[in-house]
């Protein structure tokens, strides 16, 4: 597609639902990474994948989160067991590596746990 | 951990103006700055990167320059329109791949 697409574009959970929010990349971009934004915040990382490669979860908040892209493209950030505190909008964002690794984001997913 | 700070949280102007937001970061080993804007319930919309071997990047009425040695870099949007109201964002990535955001400066340009 054109852009990173991210579903559902809202979400809302009573507490101690499993979630999974899906993301697609632009397609062919190696790197994918997913940020929580909580309201009135900057992103905050949670994790980053290079192909299906999760080179990095140190910004995941807890075991309950859990993050895959087991064919290099499409990518689900899993939720278990959520909390009131996991509401926020989760985005996803995309870069080709090279010189400019500028990233792409999608419009983001906003959970809301009720 | 890089620590990055956005002033002022806030911004109104009337529409012409010129105006400098501010950004801010603690770790000067950076790989390189991007600054986006944020609509209400949208996701990020890229404006500028800029690599840690320049000192400032263009687009239309946007100019960004980076200091790398004092961890500053300032986005400057010349004759305003209210077009521009949005709150932008600057980010720092390290020589990871970790990004790092300030909270972001609101700016609302008034008709």
């Amino acid at each position: 597609g054109a852009g990173v697409s991210q579903s559902p574009r809202y979400k809302v959970a009573k507490r101690g639902q499993d979630v999974a929010l899906r993301c697609d990349p632009i397609s062919g971009h190696v790197s994918l990474f997913w940020y929580q934004q909580a309201l009135g915040q900057g992103p905050e990382f949670l994790t980053y994948f290079q192909n299906e490669a999760q080179l990095d979860k140190s910004g995941l908040p807890s075991d309950r989160f859990f993050a895959e892209r087991p064919e290099g493209s499409v990518s689900t950030l899993k939720i278990q067991r959520t909390q009131q505190e996991d509401s926020a909008v989760y985005l996803c964002a995309s870069s080709f590596p090279g010189l400019a690794n500028e990233q792409f984001f999608g419009p983001g997913t906003r959970l809301t746990v009720l | 951990k890089q620590e990055v700070t956005q002033i002022p949280a806030a911004l109104s102007v009337p529409e012409g103006e010129n105006l400098v937001l501010n950004c801010s970061f603690t770790d000067s080993a950076i790989y390189n700055l991007q600054w986006f804007r944020q609509d209400p319930g949208k996701g990020l919309t890229s404006l500028l990167l800029i690599q840690s071997s320049q000192r400032e990047q263009t687009s239309g009425r946007l100019n960004a320059s980076l200091d790398k040695s004092s961890g500053r870099s300032t986005l400057y949007i010349a004759a305003s329109q209210p077009g521009d109201s949005a709150t932008y964002l600057c980010a720092v990535r390290d020589t990871g791949n970790q990004f790092y955001f300030g909270t972001g400066t609101s700016l609302t340009v008034i008709p």
